[in-house]
């Protein structure tokens, strides 16, 4: 079955860049779907930040637009997301994946705080 | 304050009935296919209703799904304990431009 796993570091200081990669096993990224992140602020709802078509399209929330960038290595079948300057409010369980019409598989996510 | 507005908390006891709305707008709900996401306590949200009213293999046919003008309403049948958890509604919103997702329902069972 399809899973993915989320990694990178779990702390981050301010105004750094905030840098995540999204492993994706029992499906090739650049076969089909949209491949996104998803974040959950401590106590808090779930905002989607962006996502990678498997043709080579970005979409973006434009709530973070001016600060996200989201890549795709198709030879390790990985997802990459990098948030610029971040501050304590990034701080957010990170969650990779995949979707068309609904998010289905998630990654069990990955805590990153932004602290110095 | 979330595009899809949530009941903030919902409880019922073993065996009841609980719904949970899920209320938005003609750019998202009005529009588009809704999706619902139980969160357990500790671990990611998982896939529990699609399409408005579908279920994925291996969700309980205890949870359905509705959809009507730009609310939409997940129910919960023959309550278990085992259901406390978050629950979470999803539409893509072409006002924003963005996927939109309810501010999340904790479902206490007394």
């Amino acid at each position: 079955q399809v899973q993915l796993q989320e990694s990178g570091p779990g702390l981050v200081k301010p105004s750094e860049t905030l840098s995540l990669t999204c492993t994706v096993s029992g499906y090739s990224i650049g076969s089909g779907f949209f491949w996104g992140w998803i974040r959950q602020s401590p106590g808090k709802g779930l905002e989607w930040i962006g996502s990678f078509y498997y043709s080579g399209s970005t979409y973006y929330n434009p709530s973070l637009e001016s600060r996200v960038t989201i890549s795709v290595d198709t030879s390790k079948n990985q997802l990459s997301l990098n948030l610029t300057s971040v501050t304590a409010a990034d701080t957010a369980v990170y969650y990779c994946a995949r979707y068309q019409d609904y998010f289905d598989p998630w990654g069990q996510g990955t805590l990153v705080t932004v602290s110095s | 304050q979330s595009v899809l507005t949530q009941p903030p908390s919902a409880s019922g006891t073993p065996g009841q009935r609980v719904t949970i709305s899920c209320s938005g707008s003609s750019s998202n709900i009005g529009r588009y296919t809704v999706s619902w996401y139980q969160q357990l306590p500790g671990t990611a949200p998982t896939l529990l209703i699609y399409s408005n009213d579908q279920r994925p293999s291996g969700a309980p046919d205890r949870f359905s799904g509705s959809k009507s003008g730009t609310s939409a309403s997940l129910a919960i049948s023959g309550l278990q304990s085992e259901d406390e958890a978050d629950y979470y509604c999803a539409a893509w919103d072409d006002r924003l431009s963005a996927w939109v997702f309810g501010g999340g329902t904790g479902l206490a069972v007394l």
